[in-house]
């Protein structure tokens, strides 16, 4: 089945600095990619949709300022979680959608703001 | 909106058939996905269902009932290893392929 890599699969920062996620679709070309944000014993909240070469589309309440996503490429989207805060600490999650309906996911990046 | 809903937790024994809900009020639907997530891992792709009806993939089965907003994932001869939650999403209509997930359901094995 296709592949999506996240790196770094963990991440821990100081309060007020930024941190940037990388997604990659290692073994097809991605013209979507999702950016999802996971808090502890929670599903998998939405937060933006990406295809490159656009601007991405933020779901409601998702601050776009904050939040930063960029894909360059069919391969790869990087989400930058600018002036990180404590509250910003959770499992963040990308996904990707080629031609079919199905969405490959990522392994995920634990960010935890110190 | 999107309301989509599972039950919590849910415990079955080793061996055994359990069945997990999911019932939605979702503004569009475009068809219905299943994904098992270990903890602290990313959601794996199960099923998907888009017209009525029971679509069966080896222990694994899902089911949809358009009309009812319903659907549920059939699990058979459980394993040890199928301790996980277990999401259901409903696509939305339109591009992009978007999808809005369940609140997920806890799964426990117990031997």
């Amino acid at each position: 089945g296709a592949v999506v890599s996240q790196h770094p699969s963990w991440v821990i920062c100081k309060s007020g600095t930024s941190v940037k996620i990388e997604c990659r679709s290692l073994d097809f070309q991605a013209t979507t990619m999702f950016w999802y944000r996971q808090f502890p014993k929670q599903s998998l909240m939405l937060m933006a949709t990406s295809n490159e070469g656009s601007k991405a589309t933020y779901e409601q309440g998702v601050e776009k300022d904050k939040f930063l996503i960029n894909h360059a490429s069919l391969t790869l989207s990087t989400l930058t979680v600018t002036s990180a805060h404590p509250e910003d600490s959770s499992f963040y999650i990308c996904s990707a959608s080629g031609s079919s309906y199905e969405q490959y996911f990522g392994p995920g990046t634990r960010l935890t703001v110190t | 909106g999107q309301n989509i809903d599972q039950p919590t937790e849910m415990t079955a024994t080793e061996g055994a058939i359990v069945q997990i809900n999911c019932t939605y009020q979702t503004s569009g639907f475009n068809g219905l996905f299943w994904y098992q997530q270990h903890a602290g891992e990313a959601p794996t792709f199960l099923s998907y269902n888009v017209l009525d009806g029971l679509e069966e993939k080896g222990r694994f089965s899902s089911f949809l009932s358009r009309s009812k907003g319903y659907s549920y994932l059939l699990l058979k001869e459980l394993q040890m290893k199928d301790s996980a939650s277990y999401l259901c999403a409903v696509k939305r209509p339109g591009g992009y392929q978007k999808v809005t997930f369940g609140t997920g359901t806890k799964l426990q094995v117990i031997p």
